[in-house]
């Protein structure tokens, strides 16, 4: 398995812009999670999702923030417009509840907003 | 909702000794401990994991302790390696299994001088 997929590496942008980040989970997970890490604030809970469901979205920072789960093996995390408060490394992560309760991380989207 | 504490923020020891990191959670329910450790720009990934109904669990030089009447667990690293150099995160979650969240601790950066 390939793991936990997320793109782009990197992303740098303008302050305005929107950014849209990707994930491809696991196949056979059924949890999805995103993460802001930052030094100030460590890693951050923004949203996750069960079976496709986004269940907790209370960490999202505000409305330029979205997030969607069209199908078992895609996910995105929209932020329209960026700021630069935004930078920061993004992090997808994927796990199967019911069988194996293990988190498995993607490697990250570090974004830049100028 | 859960709130996990994590000290020391940096820790600094001699290859050989060993080095311990405590957590604290706020949740009672909380149920699933995991241990993440995250090399400087790369991933997090798990390295051990504990559940409320064991107290301790090791796994070579690393183990793990829970005390659930005190809501901590704590990381024990023995016989240091400057590999294990990085970034530690406690991280913990009430109903993991029945798809619960998981929050993590503000991390560890551990240094192992040779």
């Amino acid at each position: 398995d390939a793991g936990v997929i997320q793109s782009p590496r990197h992303e740098v942008t303008e302050m305005g812009q929107e950014v849209t980040l990707r994930c491809k989970p696991i196949s056979g997970h059924n949890s999805l999670f995103w993460y802001r890490q930052t030094m100030m604030r460590g890693l951050e809970l923004l949203i996750y999702f069960n079976n496709n469901v986004p269940i907790d979205d209370s960490g999202m920072p505000e409305d330029r923030f979205s997030a969607k789960m069209p199908n078992a093996s895609f996910s995105t995390l929209k932020i329209q417009p960026s700021e630069p408060r935004d930078s920061a490394v993004y992090f997808c992560a994927s796990s199967r509840r019911d069988l194996e309760e293990k988190l498995f991380f993607g490697s990250g989207t570090q974004l830049s907003v100028l | 909702g859960e709130n996990v504490e994590q000290h020391p923020s940096t820790l600094s020891v001699q290859e050989g000794d060993s080095a311990v990191i405590k957590c604290t959670y706020s949740d009672s329910a909380s149920n699933y401990f995991p241990w993440y450790k995250q090399e400087l720009g790369k991933r997090p990934q798990l390295i051990i994991d504990i559940r409320s109904n064991v107290g301790e669990k090791k796994d070579q030089r690393i183990a793990v302790t829970l005390n659930k009447t005190a809501k901590h667990f704590s990381l024990h690293i023995t016989e240091t390696q400057p590999e294990d150099s990085a970034v530690y995160f406690c991280a913990a979650s009430s109903r993991y299994n029945q798809g619960g969240k998981l929050i993590f601790g503000q991390g560890t950066e551990l240094s192992v001088k040779p």
